[in-house]
């Protein structure tokens, strides 16, 4: 079964550094979504991004955050500097177009994470 | 995307049905309810989605009440790896996100 893949599994930096989480959503999937999960709070929505464009941001996604599509396969989040307080878990999630545009009707299926912890 | 409301906590057996309620009063006829889990810290696992009637997959059943302000996932015999976090999410047509609340904390007993 098809499955979304995320890299690294646990990454640790510097107070200030840029960090470039990666993931690989499923391959016909169209829809892609940025979450994070402080350690015992919720899960939180992020970002969600279809046809190279954002289509929907949350407040914590501020200008130190960035999403890309560099090519067919992988879709990352890039923070710029990192803080404290941005270490979490981080999910990638991927649905398919529902063929309705702008409707992302269909099921949000999830990577298992990327551990980041700032010093 | 209407609010739920889930018990902080519930145990069950191995071997029974866990069936663990959930609260949507405000719920809005395009709007679905999804359920997913989320076993430590893993991310979150898809269980099952309804609309109005009730549904059943290979993981569990999902249960809709006929004014749909309440719903009840049953997972029919319990494992001790379906201890997990177990969240219930209502969802409109055009909502792109997920708004993961508190969940229900399902602890399978021996």
């Amino acid at each position: 079964e098809p499955e979304v893949t995320q890299t690294p599994s646990h990454q640790v930096t510097q107070m200030g550094q840029e960090v470039i989480l990666r993931c690989v959503p499923i391959s016909n999937h169209l829809y892609f979504y940025w979450y994070r999960q402080i350690l015992g709070q919720k899960v939180e929505f992020l970002v969600s991004f279809y046809n190279n464009e954002i289509s929907e941001k949350s407040e914590i996604f501020d200008d130190q955050f960035s999403v890309e599509r560099p090519d067919g396969s992988n879709f990352t989040l890039k923070i710029r500097s990192t803080k404290l307080e941005d270490s979490a878990m981080y999910f990638c999630a991927s649905s398919r177009d529902t063929g309705l545009a702008g409707v992302a009707l269909d099921t949000q299926y999830f990577g298992p994470g990327t551990r980041l912890t700032v010093l | 995307d209407a609010k739920t409301t889930q018990p902080t906590s519930m145990d069950c057996a191995e071997g029974r049905a866990a069936n663990l309620p959930c609260n949507h009063s405000t719920i809005s006829g395009n709007e679905y309810v999804y359920w997913y889990r989320q076993i430590h810290s893993q991310g979150p696992q898809y269980i099952i989605h309804g609309l109005k009637n009730n549904e059943t997959n290979e993981m569990a059943s999902l249960i809709i009440t006929e004014d749909r302000k309440s719903s009840t996932l049953i997972l029919p015999h319990a494992t001790l790896r379906d201890t997990a976090v177990y969240y219930c999410i209502v969802r409109g047509r055009l909502g792109n996100q997920f708004y993961f609340g508190t969940g229900t904390s399902l602890t399978v007993i021996p």
